[in-house]
């Protein structure tokens, strides 16, 4: 049981080149969330989706994409990668039931030069 | 408004010593739940503990408990007998039931550093 993981660990893109980051759960979790962390600072949520085929905004979504064609796939895109967007990703997952925490992966450290 | 608030960016604690973190919320959702994570310098985020609000008991896992005080929106985390291990940032963490897709909102963090 690997919970959730998350691909790449780390890249190094140039501006105006696109990626896109990749999270796995196996624990058959409904809800799946990107979040942002900058240094010193909390995790922002970029989107989430609350189930296969879904997908919502969060308090940070412009300049990512996502999709989530299946269940245990959530994935995070960058189309046009900017400076600003230097920051440590985090995936997370959970039930659907209010009172579930949520299962984080190990983060993507992710430099825009 | 923030809906979370760390106001101790860090602080030191002795070893074998109780260290409280403090969280204040805010919410006119009746109906939520508090939670902290520790992430340590490896950079993971850790569950450590969950409340609701409606959980009449404050809510306790091993060395860590929260100080909940509803009426006064504070969310306090008391870690006892501090160990080097929980040298890292804590993060408290809130969600509201009425938030589409069981979003969470982050406080800013508190580092804590534990010396021997």
């Amino acid at each position: 049981n690997a919970g959730v993981t998350q691909t790449p660990k780390f890249r190094v893109l140039k501006t105006g080149q696109s990626m896109t980051l990749l999270c796995a759960q196996d624990m058959n979790h409904e809800y799946m969330y990107w979040y942002r962390q900058d240094p010193g600072m909390g995790l922002r949520l970029i989107h989430y989706s609350v189930g296969e085929g879904t997908t919502a905004k969060g308090e940070v979504p412009d300049g990512y994409n996502v999709s989530r064609l299946k269940k245990q796939n959530f994935l995070l895109g960058l189309e046009s990668a900017a400076p600003s967007q230097t920051s440590v990703y985090f995936c997370a997952s959970s039930y659907s039931f209010t009172g579930d925490t949520q299962y984080f992966g190990p983060g993507t450290r992710l430099t825009v030069l | 408004a923030q809906k979370i608030t760390q106001t101790q960016p860090g602080m030191f604690v002795q070893e074998k010593e109780a260290v409280t973190l403090d969280c204040t919320y805010d919410t006119s959702d009746p109906s939520y739940g508090l939670f902290w994570y520790k992430q340590p310098s490896s950079g993971e985020m850790i569950f450590l503990i969950y409340q609701g609000s409606y959980d009449q008991q404050n809510a306790t896992e091993g060395r860590y408990s929260l100080n909940f005080q509803k009426a006064r929106k504070s969310a306090n985390l008391v870690i006892s007998a501090s160990q080097l291990g929980d040298s890292a940032m804590y993060f408290c963490a809130m969600r509201e039931f009425n938030a589409a897709g069981n979003k969470l909102t982050f406080g800013g963090g508190t580092r804590v550093l534990v010396k021997p």
